[in-house]
């Protein structure tokens, strides 16, 4: 594909489940960027990988949420036991080349009941 | 307090109009400003990018900074239905050379026919 894609497009999950969202971003892009969209707010910043190295992940909120891209290509995040404040739309973005623009897929959108 | 303030909307206006975004911050290390435009369960996509004090123009879009008063406009002139979205203004904070980028809340305009 042409964009960055992710999926699925829509998760509903009960209280305490796990998840697993995947992205997967323009081929041959090295960076790759999780952002947590809020109801009515902007994106945040979660987690950054520079091919497989996951060089930050200050803004993950807990322990329950982990991020891994083990080829350097295509990105899973996972949150465990998940909890109502999970509820968001999950966005993933890469970049060609370190300090590139970012190209944001269409995110997953994650309800816990 | 947010590092990026943006004054939510919703903000209508009719078809024509000269449209005025803005976006205050905090951080003095911010050095490049974006606004991007997120459509309906979209992801959000780059508008415009400037680095420094003064205006840049993109045919009917007009990015402004002011560092001293660390104030960002868009102005989007002649507007049409389809400029209806989202907009996030957005700041770059530098990690291992990577653009992490900090959004505001962002405004929902709605341009009417």
């Amino acid at each position: 594909g042409a964009g960055v894609s992710q999926s699925p497009r829509y998760k509903v999950a009960k209280r305490g489940q796990d998840v697993a969202l995947r992205c997967d971003p323009i081929s041959g892009h090295v960076s790759l960027f999780w952002y947590q969209q809020a109801l009515g707010q902007g994106p945040e910043f979660l987690t950054y990988f520079q091919n497989e190295a996951q060089l930050d992940k200050s803004g993950l909120p807990s322990d329950r949420f982990f991020a891994e891209r083990p080829e350097g290509s295509v990105s899973t995040l996972k949150i465990q036991r998940t909890q109502q404040e999970d509820s968001a739309v999950y966005l993933c973005a890469s970049s060609l080349v370190v300090g590139g623009e970012q190209f944001f897929g269409p995110g997953t959108r994650l309800t816990v009941l | 307090q947010k590092e990026v303030e943006q004054d939510p909307g919703p903000l209508s206006v009719p078809e024509g109009a000269i449209v005025s975004l803005n976006c205050t911050y905090s951080n003095s290390a911010f050095q490049y400003f974006m606004w991007y435009r997120q459509y309906s369960r979209k992801g959000p996509e780059l508008l415009m990018y400037t680095y420094s004090s003064g205006n840049k123009e993109d045919g009917r879009f007009t990015a402004q900074v002011d560092k001293s008063s660390k104030y960002i406009s868009l102005f989007i002139r002649d507007s049409q239905p389809s400029d209806s979205a989202t907009y996030l203004c957005a700041m770059v904070s530098t990690i291992q050379g990577a653009q992490k980028l900090v959004f505001g809340q962002g405004t929902r305009l709605t341009i009417n026919p």
